[in-house]
């Protein structure tokens, strides 16, 4: 069965920062897509960036890349030069191949400090 | 705008009662998802269908209940509502694809009373 676990309830980083958003995986399908979504406090979902699994390079989009390693099931996500705007709650989720649902995580809700 | 329309924004109902929520899809996409957000809770999925059909099913209660027509709008049925069944509902659709990302409606914010 699917599994998606992200570990960190709540973080808070500095202006400007860097930060790692952790999210491991559990399955046993060899084909699966990984993505990450951002939930402002508005509430909409906004889609931020996708990895599949026989990707060779780590996906980037902008200030936002993907730290994917296969062999610890872990594809956590990393955003440059944090700003305020990036506080909001971070879902990780996945796709399997075999089955078309998309399973989320629990998410991180994420604090920019000025 | 992500192309996705879901009615009502909000809904105000009591205890007992059914509602329904309608989403129209992404010019294009012929999978219709429905995810159930409680408060600061994560989506649960509920259940997904395709071009009409139901493709996979997640933790939905047997008081609820969803299709997809043929112009591939879709609503979710929920009945003999509770206290707890109060939270956003998203609908999202996708393209064919394992890189197709979801795009999200802005959900339906069901509160029971």
């Amino acid at each position: 069965a699917q599994k998606i676990t992200q570990t960190q309830p709540g973080m808070f980083v500095q202006e400007k920062e860097a930060v790692t958003l952790d999210c491991t995986y559990d399955t046993s399908d060899p084909s699966y897509g990984l993505f990450w979504y951002k939930q402002p406090s508005s509430g909409e979902m906004i889609f931020l960036i996708y990895q599949g699994s026989y990707d060779q390079q780590n996906a980037t989009e902008g200030r936002y890349s993907l730290n994917f390693q296969k062999a610890r099931k872990s594809a956590n996500l990393v955003i440059s030069a944090s700003q305020l705007g990036d506080s909001a709650m971070y879902f990780c989720a996945m796709r399997e191949v075999r089955d078309d649902k998309i399973i989320f995580g629990k998410g991180t809700r994420l604090h920019i400090l000025p | 705008d992500s192309g996705v329309t879901q009615t009502p924004k909000h809904l105000i109902t009591a205890t007992g009662q059914r509602v329904t929520l309608r989403c129209s899809p992404r010019s294009g996409d012929l999978s219709v998802y429905w995810y159930q957000q409680s408060l600061d809770q994560g989506l649960q999925f509920l259940i997904q269908y395709y071009n009409g059909e139901e493709r996979a099913k997640g933790n939905i209660l047997e008081r609820f209940s969803a299709q997809q027509f043929p112009d591939l709008h879709s609503e979710l049925n929920l009945s003999s509502l509770e206290l707890g069944d109060s939270a956003l509902y998203f609908c999202a659709s996708s393209g064919t694809g394992l890189n197709s990302p979801l795009h999200f409606g802005n959900g339906t914010r069901l509160t029971v009373t």
